[in-house]
């Protein structure tokens, strides 16, 4: 049973639109949201992380929207750009210092130039 | 941070055989994790090495088919025992500071 369900698998945008992956959770135990970027090659990189006692945190072009009442959240790159291409995934932990992280299925995006 | 460096970085082996895959950590931790990235996949976790005592291994995983070692708090390996296709796949060595988890570059494996 999958516990983190992340959509869409893939996405196209052009360079300077918003691309926007989401992601629902279904276990409320966990408490720390976060989103890893993967290029060809390497390990995943956390980008952001969010806890659910706030809504919104942005970190430079990146954004996570948590909605808790609905178990979900979402990553929007503002200004996106070609670097940004790479695979992106959601991931969730109930928290403590050995935590085990739950993935999300991944989502592709490619920004054309 | 944690810097981590996990070898080989790819391999391509013969049906039946072994790998054993290292990964070595610039700092001392109490867990490692070892994932397992099929193409174009998530990350699935296969097991957690602690220092000084067996790994624990999650559904689907067996200490037979991937045994690990964990001899100090900055190394592990895992080992891919009797080797199929089906587990040509990216191995992933990841350590968690704090709430941060920090992954290696990956092994890349083809089995043949």
């Amino acid at each position: 049973q999958q516990q983190v369900k992340q959509s869409p698998q893939s996405l196209i945008v052009q360079k300077g639109g918003i691309p926007i992956i989401n992601c629902a959770y279904e276990n409320t135990a966990f408490d720390y949201f976060p989103w890893y970027q993967q290029f060809p090659g390497k390990g995943p990189a956390l980008l952001i992380a969010i806890r659910p006692d706030v809504s919104e945190k942005k970190e430079g072009r990146f954004t996570i929207s948590f909605n808790k009442s609905a178990k979900q959240f979402s990553l929007h790159i503002m200004d996106s750009q070609p670097g940004d291409s790479a695979t992106y995934f959601c991931a969730a932990n109930s928290g403590g210092s050995n935590y085990k992280l739950t993935f999300g299925k991944g989502t592709l995006l490619t920004v054309n130039p | 941070s944690a810097v981590i460096s996990q070898k080989p970085s790819r391999d391509i082996c013969q049906r039946g055989t072994s790998l054993t895959i290292q990964c070595q950590v610039d700092s001392q931790v109490t867990m490692m994790f070892w994932y397992r990235q099929q193409p174009g996949q998530s990350l699935t976790l296969i097991a957690t090495a602690n220092q000084g005592s067996e790994a624990t291994y999650e559904s689907g995983f067996v200490i037979d088919k991937f045994p690990i070692s964990r001899p100090n708090l900055t190394f592990s390996t895992l080992t891919v025992s009797n080797m199929s296709p089906e587990d040509s796949s990216i191995y992933l060595c990841s350590v968690q500071d704090n709430t941060e988890a920090f992954f290696g570059q990956g092994t890349r494996l083809t089995v043949v």
